[in-house]
């Protein structure tokens, strides 16, 4: 069963740290994403990667940033967490020529007080 | 602007009765469309994609250019169709982005 695992199903933080989400993917695809998903907003993109060390900034990318080492690997970073970055983050990843299938995540709950 | 809505944040309906759940769309190409589904305590998952023009789960989604919108329909709900239902476009040419709408929580009554 092909899976996208992200490392933590939820997160408390302090107002000011520095977060760190992790998203795994084990099926060699080489697209990922990062949405929040918030009650009526739906799913907003943060960041996208599409290869190995790239990546383009989604909708929303201010207050975070990512990192993508690794093909399988595709990291979140809240370099200072705020309370209204208290959200549903979900992962997700696709084959570049697939016809947009995303594979996703069970999502980490991120509470910042 | 590239924009899905979705107009109803919750629908409830009595099992048997249809299902229509509502997504409208902005966009000047040609588009791709899609509808994921997240139960409860499950992940997201895509149901369907107009471009395979699929029935999956007894559920089906017409493109209407013409109207711009890509409504989901089921003749008989049942309750195991309680969910959070998004309507997603893809952004042409931006190596696979889908942009989602607000959601629709569909409750399915006894």
């Amino acid at each position: 069963d092909v899976k996208v695992t992200q490392s933590s199903r939820y997160l408390v933080k302090r107002t000011g740290e520095k977060v760190f989400l992790e998203c795994v993917q084990d099926m060699d695809h080489e697209n990922m994403f990062w949405y929040r998903q918030d009650p009526g907003l739906g799913l907003r993109l943060i960041y996208f990667s599409y290869d190995v060390k790239m990546k383009e900034k989604g909708d929303i990318p201010e207050g975070y940033s990512v990192s993508r080492e690794k093909k399988e690997r595709f990291s979140l970073i809240l370099e200072s967490a705020s309370t209204n970055q208290t959200s549903m983050y979900l992962c997700a990843s696709n084959r570049r020529t697939s016809n947009y299938g995303y594979t996703f995540g069970s999502g980490t709950r991120l509470t910042v007080v | 602007a590239q924009r899905v809505t979705q107009p109803e944040k919750l629908l409830s309906v009595f099992k048997g009765a249809p299902v229509e759940l509502k997504c409208n769309y902005s966009y000047s190409g040609s588009p791709e469309l899609f509808w994921y589904v997240q139960y409860s305590r499950q992940r997201l998952q895509l149901l369907l994609r107009h471009i395979s023009r699929e029935s999956i789960k007894g559920f089906t989604a017409d493109l209407n250019k013409g109207e711009t919108s890509f409504h989901l329909k089921k003749p008989f709900a049942q309750e195991e169709d309680s969910a959070m239902y998004y309507c997603a476009l893809a952004r042409g040419n931006q190596g696979g982005k889908l942009i989602f709408g607000q959601g629709t929580e569909l409750s399915v009554k006894p």
